[in-house]
């Protein structure tokens, strides 16, 4: 299975600035997703992350508050944008194989507190 | 739209105190049924994936199981290191959606 690695492991932010989480995967993987985890809450789904392409973002989440990138196969980043302490979140890279329901492997997460 | 839903919200045992918990869902085309396990500070870690009514998977302590309408994950008698929240997600739609839908998880406790 996918070994993925998230940095930073966390961050404390001030309102208004930006974090940018990177995702490496040490294998070459077809899907990538951004998922964020509130307290208390399920993991939502942000955004597919698409090789060479713009991401697809889920329902209540854009691209100007969450712009993705995905430069190859192995490896992706998240940037949370304008910064509010509402966006304090764990913010989970994750990854699967081209296998038909192959399952999702998971980073640790980002924990961001906004201050 | 998909939805999942996981009882109890949360779980004490006794060790050695065998339970179930449950999973129900309402999906389009139910794909694939997977549970995770998720301790704290950690992503989820990938424990099962069920595919049609009437299968059952099993690992040490765990079964998972399915039905039509909702999976029951089973411990037996467990140890405090099954301490953790499990997760349950769905996958369903059409081949090329990848995408999980997840319930909101059971944490267990389990006091030695």
């Amino acid at each position: 299975s996918a070994v993925i690695s998230q940095k930073p492991s966390r961050d404390i932010c001030q309102r208004g600035t930006s974090l940018t989480i990177q995702c490496q995967v040490d294998s070459q993987v077809t899907m990538m997703f951004w998922y964020r985890q509130q307290p208390g809450q399920s993991l939502t789904l942000i955004a597919t992350a698409n090789q060479g392409s713009e991401a697809t973002y889920e329902s209540g989440f854009v691209i100007d508050k969450f712009p993705i990138s995905r430069p190859n196969l192995t490896f992706s980043t998240l940037t949370v944008s304008n910064l509010s302490p509402e966006d304090s979140s764990i913010y989970l890279c994750s990854a699967s194989t081209s296998s038909y329901n192959s399952p999702l492997h998971f980073g640790n997460g980002t924990r961001l507190t906004v201050t | 739209e998909d939805q999942v839903t996981q009882s109890p919200e949360a779980l004490r045992l006794q060790e050695g105190e065998s339970s179930s918990l449950n999973c129900s869902y309402t999906v389009s085309g139910l794909r694939g049924l997977f549970w995770y396990r998720q301790d704290p500070g950690k992503g989820p870690e990938f424990l099962f994936t069920l595919y049609s009514a009437g299968e059952e998977k099993e690992k040490e302590r765990l079964k998972a199981t399915l039905t039509k309408k909702e999976s029951f994950l089973h411990i037996t008698a467990p140890k405090p290191e099954d301490s953790a929240t499990y997760l349950c997600a769905v996958q369903a739609g059409n081949f090329g959606n990848e995408k999980l839908t997840f319930g909101t998880g059971t944490r267990l406790t389990i006091i030695p």
